[in-house]
């Protein structure tokens, strides 16, 4: 089975804060993703990455970056966490290629900034 | 751009009732479509999906059919049961996944 693991699922920072949130995908895939879900807005992309050291922005950049050493691991920070940034982060993984190519999510983090 | 578009909840039913969500798309071409499900505390899984005009994607009871020519992919269940309850989301993708913004279902017994 594909497994996407986050490393927290619940996390409380204060405003200001550097905040990292792991994400690491056990299927060898190219592609990982980071998004945040809210309450009537559903799922926006954040960043995306198609290979190792590849990262392109999604509809929501700003205040996030991420990093991408390894290919099973994609990492989100927030450099200067503020409170509207209170969110869940959903982390996922696919293979590249096939445009059907499905893809697997994380359980999420729910962090919330004071 | 691209976009989909699926009906806004919450939708409350009751055990056995007949499920329909609505989901339309708007592409420059025809994507891959999927349905997924969040259950409550989880990810999201994929529940079913279709790639191709006229494809019906099927799993643990729901169905969905690709239609080109209203642009749809409705998610259906003949019989809902308590444990159906969950967030659904509708997604379309051509390269990126592009979601809907959810439809949370409720079934009481």
């Amino acid at each position: 089975d594909v497994k996407v693991t986050q490393s927290s699922r619940y996390l409380v920072k204060r405003t200001g804060e550097k905040v990292f949130l792991e994400c690491v995908q056990d299927m060898d895939h190219e592609n990982m993703f980071w998004y945040r879900q809210d309450p009537g807005l559903g799922l926006r992309l954040i960043y995306f990455s198609y290979d190792v050291k590849m990262k392109e922005k999604g509809d929501i950049p700003e205040g996030y970056s991420v990093s991408r050493e390894k290919k099973e691991r994609f990492s989100l920070i927030l450099e200067s966490a503020s409170t509207n940034q209170t969110s869940m982060y959903l982390c996922a993984s696919r293979f590249s290629g096939r445009r059907g190519n499905e893809q697997f999510f994380g359980p999420g983090t729910r962090l919330t900034v004071l | 751009g691209n976009s989909v578009t699926q009906m806004e909840g919450p939708v409350t039913l009751s055990e056995e009732a007949f499920l329909t969500i609505n989901c339309t798309y708007t592409a420059t071409g025809y994507p891959s479509l999927f349905w997924y499900v969040q259950y409550p505390g989880e990810g999201l899984q994929l529940l079913l999906k279709a790639t191709k005009a006229d494809d019906k994607g099927s799993n643990k009871g729901f169905e969905a059919t690709y239609r080109k020519e209203t642009t749809s992919f409705h998610l259906e269940k003949g019989s809902v049961q308590v444990s159906d309850s969950a967030v659904y989301f509708c997604g379309g993708s051509q390269g990126n996944l592009i979601f809907g913004k959810g439809t949370k279902l409720s079934v009481k017994p």
